[in-house]
């Protein structure tokens, strides 16, 4: 069972701060998701990625397959941008048996 | 967005009560899960499905059934409801491929059980 760790748990910044998530994994997989869920709300998908760095609009992600390690920055954040983000992977079998998650990180930029 | 749909989107019960979630979705995927979503232990897959008839548990199980009788639903049934099982349920939907592309998620359907 692949275990999923996020850090930090809680972060509060300032708008306009460049802010870093990490997740890190135990066990190999085919694939790394980076989520977006708003309070009461639904969850979204940011990025799905295997290698490299993605990157869309603010938003940048990049995985490192051999230290099992990814990262999700924001530049210029924005109180809009108040979410909970979370990691997920997918294991060997591309995803079909489901997604394994971190407990996800709530994000609060203050204006 | 894509098209999922759950209902119902909030429900109260009491303990020992059936209850079944219903997911929708118009994407004609081929893959669905349920998960539950919990303060402390985060998103959870309950069961999946690759197919019509073909499901599958996932890390926390016991306690539920699923169907899926056409390609568009995924039912998840509680026998007899507990008050473990008061959570926030989301569907998600993946299309096939050898890679699977992102999960797209549902509203979620907030139950709880007195």
């Amino acid at each position: 069972k692949n275990e999923v760790e996020q850090s930090p748990q809680n972060l509060t910044a300032q708008e306009g701060e460049f802010i870093t998530i990490n997740c890190s994994y135990s066990v190999g997989i085919s694939a790394l998701h980076w989520l977006q869920q708003h309070p009461g709300g639904g969850i979204v998908s940011l990025f799905m990625l295997s290698s490299g760095k993605k990157k869309h609009g603010r938003l940048i992600a990049t995985i490192n397959i051999q230290e099992k390690h990814s990262s999700l920055h924001i530049t210029a954040s924005h109180p809009r941008d108040s979410a909970v983000y979370i990691c997920a992977v997918s294991g060997w079998g591309g995803g079909a048996d489901g997604l394994t998650f971190g407990k996800g990180t709530h994000l609060i930029i203050q204006p | 967005d894509a098209g999922i749909t759950q209902s119902p989107r909030h429900k109260v019960t009491e303990t020992g009560t059936p209850v079944t979630l219903r997911c929708h979705q118009t994407e004609n995927h081929r893959y669905m899960y349920w998960y539950r979503q919990d303060p402390g232990h985060g998103l959870r897959l309950i069961h999946y499905s690759y197919g019509v008839k073909d499901t599958d548990k996932g890390e926390v199980s016991d306690g539920y059934s699923v169907s899926r009788s056409k390609t568009e639903d995924f039912l998840l049934t509680l026998e007899s409801a507990t008050s473990s099982q008061t959570s926030v349920y989301f569907c998600a939907i993946s299309d096939s491929g050898r890679v699977l592309g992102p999960q797209h998620f549902g509203d979620g359907t907030r139950l709880s059980i007195l």
